[in-house]
């Protein structure tokens, strides 16, 4: 069955500073992956996915994300944090192999960038 | 560009009552869903609609039924509601179940039972 790993429940950065957000996962197949974040009351945005091709996704607000099938790992990355990045971080998987189903997603990593 | 909306936003239950929420998506999406978070689990799975008269039971299905009413309008149903259904309520769609799909979520319904 797939799954994902978000090891940090919480991380700290400060403003300017480059900011990675790690993920894991576990699949059968080749995965697609995906970022979402989650601002405080609202619902989850999607930041990026990678499908297939290239290892390093770009996506909104200035954010990458790294593909590694050897480390099964797709953290999150961002060359320099702003305040407004503060937010819950979701990685969620989806494996191929198992058919059309729903995003499984990861616990959530908080992010709190400080001034 | 409303995207999903979903009704009602917030919510106060008390033990064995039940109620509705609703969920519209206006992006002719053919899959919906319903996923609820809490603290410390992140999101999980309730119930799905691959499309248009098909409903099917996710990670926590118990206590909830859902209804898809046409392709837009997706409901959950608490039928007695429970205080571990305190939770936030998120619903979602995509085009379709592939998995290259990206989903895209409501801005949530908080809903507490006492």
């Amino acid at each position: 069955a797939q799954s994902v790993a978000q090891p940090e429940d919480q991380v700290n950065v400060a403003e300017g500073n480059p900011l990675t957000v790690k993920c894991t996962y576990s699949v059968s197949g080749n995965p697609y992956l995906f970022w979402y974040v989650q601002y405080p009351n609202r619902g989850l945005q999607f930041l990026l996915k990678y499908i297939t091709g290239d290892n390093l996704v770009k996506g909104s607000y200035g954010f990458e994300a790294e593909f590694n099938k050897s480390q099964t790992s797709f953290h999150l990355k961002k060359p320099s944090a702003l305040v407004s990045d503060s937010a819950l971080y979701f990685c969620a998987v989806r494996d191929p192999p198992s058919g059309n189903t729903p995003l499984v997603f990861g616990k959530g990593t908080r992010l709190s960038v400080i001034a | 560009n409303a995207g999903v909306t979903q009704t009602p936003k917030f919510q106060v239950l008390k033990t064995g009552q039940s109620m509705t929420l609703q969920c519209a998506q206006d992006m002719n999406h053919n899959s919906m869903y319903w996923y609820r978070q809490d603290p410390g689990m992140g999101l999980r799975l309730i119930y799905y609609s691959a499309s248009e008269g098909t409903t099917d039971k996710g990670e926590v299905p118990n206590g909830y039924n859902v209804s898809r009413l046409n392709k837009r309008e997706f409901s959950l149903r608490l039928e007695s509601a429970a205080p571990s259904q305190t939770s936030v309520y998120f619903c979602a769609s995509s085009e379709a179940l592939s998995p290259v799909d990206t989903i895209y979520f409501g801005e949530g319904s908080w809903l507490t039972v006492v």
